[in-house]
């Protein structure tokens, strides 16, 4: 079974510009939250869909959104890159009732200069 | 609120024990462990429900303390692969389920 695949896996971009984030879950899994990873803070969690709902937000921003498609891939976007934007975002995917197992993707690598 | 994690970083040699804990200020319903390989995604390992009873699997194991609302992990006998940072990600009873992380500990095994 084919794992969590997040697109693209590096990034660079200016400060003021956006990004959006690709993610496809596991086969079968329709849960699919999106974290922030910097060697500073950690994970740091940022949304949560199921069901092309939002089902738990983080303390971010409203730069950060995300959106789920019926096929449960995910995509994030952010808006207006800062620089302390420059974070590994690693998306993670779990079947319904087992959200506490989640299984991650590779991550995308975004710098903003 | 964050759980804290402890200690933040340990080197061991291989066939050493290692506990790495994980304290909540808050009343728990989970505990969650995860090891996070050097360029790797975080791998699950096992949870911790509140009133469950310690988990473990191979010479991984770990316990939840309700009383003290902490959690802990051990690695026995450890090996070289073992190598990582662990993060322990809680789930609060007041909470709609949202894991909360740990800053992580950065364990290193040597030959």
């Amino acid at each position: 079974k084919a794992g969590v695949t997040q697109t693209p896996r590096y990034l660079i971009k200016t400060r003021g510009q956006q990004v959006t984030l690709s993610c496809s879950p596991i086969s079968g899994h329709r849960s699919v939250s999106w974290y922030q990873q910097t060697p500073g803070q950690g994970l740091q969690f940022l949304f949560e869909y199921f069901s092309e709902t939002q089902r738990n937000k983080g303390n971010f921003p409203g730069r950060f959104s995300g959106r789920q498609f019926s096929n449960s891939r995910s995509e994030m976007n952010v808006s207006t890159l800062e620089l302390g934007d420059s974070a590994l975002y690693l998306c993670a995917s779990s079947f319904q009732g087992r959200e506490y197992e989640q299984y991650f993707g590779p991550g995308t690598r975004l710098t903003v200069t | 609120q964050q759980p804290v994690q402890s200690p933040q970083a340990v080197i061991l040699r291989e066939g050493e024990d290692a506990v790495i804990n994980c304290s909540s200020s808050k009343a728990l319903y989970s505990v969650h462990w995860y090891r996070q390989k050097h360029g790797e995604a975080p791998v699950f390992l096992m949870i911790l429900l509140k009133g469950g009873e310690q988990k473990g699997h191979d010479k991984i194991s770990a316990s939840f303390n309700e009383k003290k609302q902490q959690s802990s992990l051990y690695l026995t006998a450890s090996q070289l692969s073992y190598s990582g940072t662990y993060f322990c990600g809680t789930v609060h009873m007041d909470s709609n389920y949202q894991l909360i992380w740990g800053a992580g500990t950065k364990l290193i095994i040597k030959p």
